[in-house]
């Protein structure tokens, strides 16, 4: 069966500082893989999504980046992180190839920068 | 563009009490359209999903929703609402076409249930 892995669930960052937020998918090969934002009180905002690896696709201007240096591998980075990257950040895959649009969440990471 | 109507922010229910959680999509063709539920500090989970066929259709937890082409509705609802159904609820639409990948969510319905 398939899973997928975020790390760290939590983390509180100075103003300033890196970032660097994992995401692994097991059990699958090839999918289709997500990043979201979800600020307090509101809906999901896709980030970046990619299709395969080295292709990202970013959706919103912002001080974020992200990577997919191997098939099942997906990370999220920013040089120097801003009080309003505070959020839950969400990862997700899904089938490629295929109608299916099926997305499946990893378990989220919280992020607080002070 | 494709978008994603949740009218209502959150809803409050009586444990017991029916629910319907309203949804309406805008898309220039036949949409897949999905209802995920997420508990607090979770990810989400998929509830049900509809891409074609009965319009009716079922999920897990005892959910269904009912897909209205005329209204562009997907409307979510439970006979009898738990305390444990409490979550935060997002209807989502996807690109319904082979290679399609993106999906547009909606802001979120915060459900509470009181006993």
């Amino acid at each position: 069966s398939q899973t997928i892995h975020q790390w760290p669930a939590t983390l509180v960052q100075p103003v300033g500082s890196p970032l660097s937020l994992e995401c692994t998918v097991e059990g699958t090969s090839n999918p289709n893989l997500y990043w979201y934002r979800q600020a307090a009180g509101r809906g999901l905002q896709l980030l970046f999504y990619s299709v395969g690896i080295g292709q990202i696709s970013s959706e919103v201007p912002q001080n974020l980046s992200a990577s997919r240096p191997q098939d099942r591998q997906f990370i999220l980075s920013s040089k120097k992180l801003l009080l309003s990257d505070s959020g839950f950040y969400l990862c997700a895959w899904s089938v490629s190839r295929t109608t299916n649009n099926e997305q499946f969440f990893g378990p989220g990471t919280r992020l607080t920068v002070l | 563009a494709q978008s994603v109507t949740q009218p209502d922010i959150h809803i409050t229910v009586s444990e017991g009490a029916s629910l319907e959680l309203r949804c309406n999509y805008s898309y220039g063709a036949t949409p897949y359209l999905f209802w995920y539920v997420q508990s607090p500090g979770q990810g989400l989970q998929l509830l049900l999903k509809y891409f074609s066929g009965d319009t009716l259709v079922q999920g897990i937890k005892g959910f269904e929703a009912e897909f209205k082409r005329s209204q562009s509705s997907f409307n979510l609802r439970k006979p009898s609402v738990h305390w444990s159904d409490a979550a935060e609820y997002f209807c989502a639409v996807g690109e319904g076409r082979t290679g399609g990948f993106k999906t547009i969510f909606g802001a979120g319905t915060r459900l509470f249930v009181k006993a």
